[in-house]
């Protein structure tokens, strides 16, 4: 069965440093995709990047960063030079294609980022 | 524009009523969905639709009753809520049910408080 696993509950980050998110996933499916949302305090889910099994690359979009190891089956995020408003909650989530499991995302428990100015 | 909307965001009602929560997206997607996130902030699949049709039931309680009028509108009605339904529930939308590389977009959520 799928699974993702986010080990670290909380984090703390100096302002304007660099901040690695942990995530593990686990699926027998080769082909899947893995998401990072940010949910702030105001509670929306905010999309921040992607990463496909067959990408040879790791996903970067601006200061978000996607460290794919997929031997590992890790997919952390890095969030380069911390800004307070990335204090927010971190989900990593898994999606496989349709014929398994309808396409849903699975989520990890998710991992409280506190950014310190 | 919105992308995904819910209606109402908040949503504070006694145990045993009944009542709906709407959704629309304006994105032209095909698939909707709707989550769960409960109060240690998991969240978990409960219902997706394709095209106006139920692909997933995740185990949700017979209580639970998703309604797709159209492929835009995903609207979820709870039937005699307990206290254990508190939670925030989210819509979202997704392109292409069939890959697995598009990301869903999620509307604002609505705390449902059940008391």
């Amino acid at each position: 069965a799928q699974k993702i696993t986010q080990t670290q509950p909380g984090m703390f980050v100096q302002e304007k440093e660099a901040v690695t998110l942990d995530c593990t996933y686990d699926t027998s499916d080769p082909s899947y995709g893995l998401f990072w949302y940010k949910q702030p305090s105001s509670g929306e889910m905010i999309f921040l990047i992607y990463q496909g099994s067959y990408d040879q690359q790791n996903a970067t979009e601006g200061r978000y960063s996607l460290n794919f190891q997929k031997a590992r089956k890790s997919a952390n995020l890095v969030i380069s030079a911390s800004q307070l408003g990335d204090s927010a909650m971190y989900f990593c989530a898994m999606r496989e294609p349709y014929y398994n499991q309808g396409g849903k995302l699975i989520f990890g428990q998710g991992t409280e980022l506190s950014v310190k100015p | 524009d919105t992308a995904v909307s819910q209606t109402p965001k908040y949503l504070v009602t006694q145990m045993g009523n009944d009542k709906s929560i709407k959704c629309e997206q304006n994105l032209g997607h095909d698939t909707m969905y709707w989550y769960k996130q409960d109060s240690k902030k998991f969240l978990k699949i409960m219902f997706s639709y394709n095209n106006k049709e139920l692909i997933i039931n995740e185990t949700v309680p017979n209580r639970f009753s998703p309604k797709s009028p159209d492929k835009a509108h995903l609207n979820l009605h709870i039937n005699s809520l307990e206290l254990g339904d508190s939670a925030v529930y989210f819509c979202a939308s997704s392109q292409a049910e069939t890959t697995y590389n598009y990301e869903q977009y999620f509307g604002p959520g609505t705390r449902l408080t059940v008391t």
